[in-house]
């Protein structure tokens, strides 16, 4: 069945740096993909999508390209703030309104 | 964003008590209402999926008589864990989705740890 496979954590960064998040996933055809991000005592937030091959969603300076050559939907971003800090889930479009997760993945920016 | 409300946050029960959780939508109205179970460092596993009105379809392997739902209006639905057993300690999180096509966003509820003693 289809499935979404996201890096563990927690990843631990310092203000500004580089981030990414790593996603694959396995399906028939080629479903719609997201991330989700996940604050502090508050709920899911659709964070950005895509979908179809190659179109990329952007939000909030994070990016992520949809890549069906290599099944990838990785989570970037190029500067990260103490904000940013929450957990991060990868998820695919399964169909008849199902929504596939990844494990979520946390991450922790300091000062 | 939508906002979808759960209550309780947090809910400590014995075994073999039942517990209701309740999912509203604030100022929206949610025609199809999800619910989903996530344990520790593992994905969100969709548990049915209710539409105002009618029964919950459930996934494979949910418990239908042990897992109540009931989506009474367009803006609230709940579930009851029925003879609760500390291995339906989880953390128990609903969505909610505005209109009828399937591309229609779900607004989650910040979910609800549940632990049965």
């Amino acid at each position: 069945g289809d499935s979404v496979t996201q890096m563990e954590g927690p990843v631990t960064l310092s203000e500004e740096a580089f981030l990414t998040i790593n996603c694959t996933y396995t399906a028939t055809g080629y479903p719609s993909l997201f991330w989700y991000v996940q604050y502090p005592g508050e709920g899911l937030q659709l964070l950005l999508k895509a979908t179809k091959a190659d179109d990329k969603g952007s939000n909030k300076g994070f990016e992520a390209t949809y890549r069906k050559e290599t099944t990838s939907f990785h989570l970037e971003k190029g500067s990260v703030q103490v904000s940013d800090s929450a957990v991060y889930f990868c998820a695919l479009d399964g169909g008849y309104n199902k929504l596939i997760f990844g494990a979520g993945t946390r991450l922790a920016v300091h000062p | 964003g939508a906002v979808v409300s759960q209550h309780p946050s947090r809910v400590i029960c014995k075994s073999g008590t039942s517990v209701k959780i309740e999912c509203r939508s604030l100022d929206f109205q949610a025609t199809t209402m999800f619910w989903y179970r996530q344990f520790p460092k593992q994905s969100l596993m969709l548990m049915a999926t209710s539409n105002e009105g009618s029964k919950a379809t459930y996934e494979q392997g949910v418990e239908k008589d042990k897992f109540l739902i009931n989506h009474a209006s367009l803006t609230l639905s709940t579930l009851t864990v029925t003879s609760a057993h500390p291995e339906d300690s989880s953390f128990y999180i609903c969505s909610a989705r505005a209109g009828e096509g399937r591309y229609n966003e779900q607004f989650f509820g910040p979910g609800t740890r549940l632990t049965v003693l």
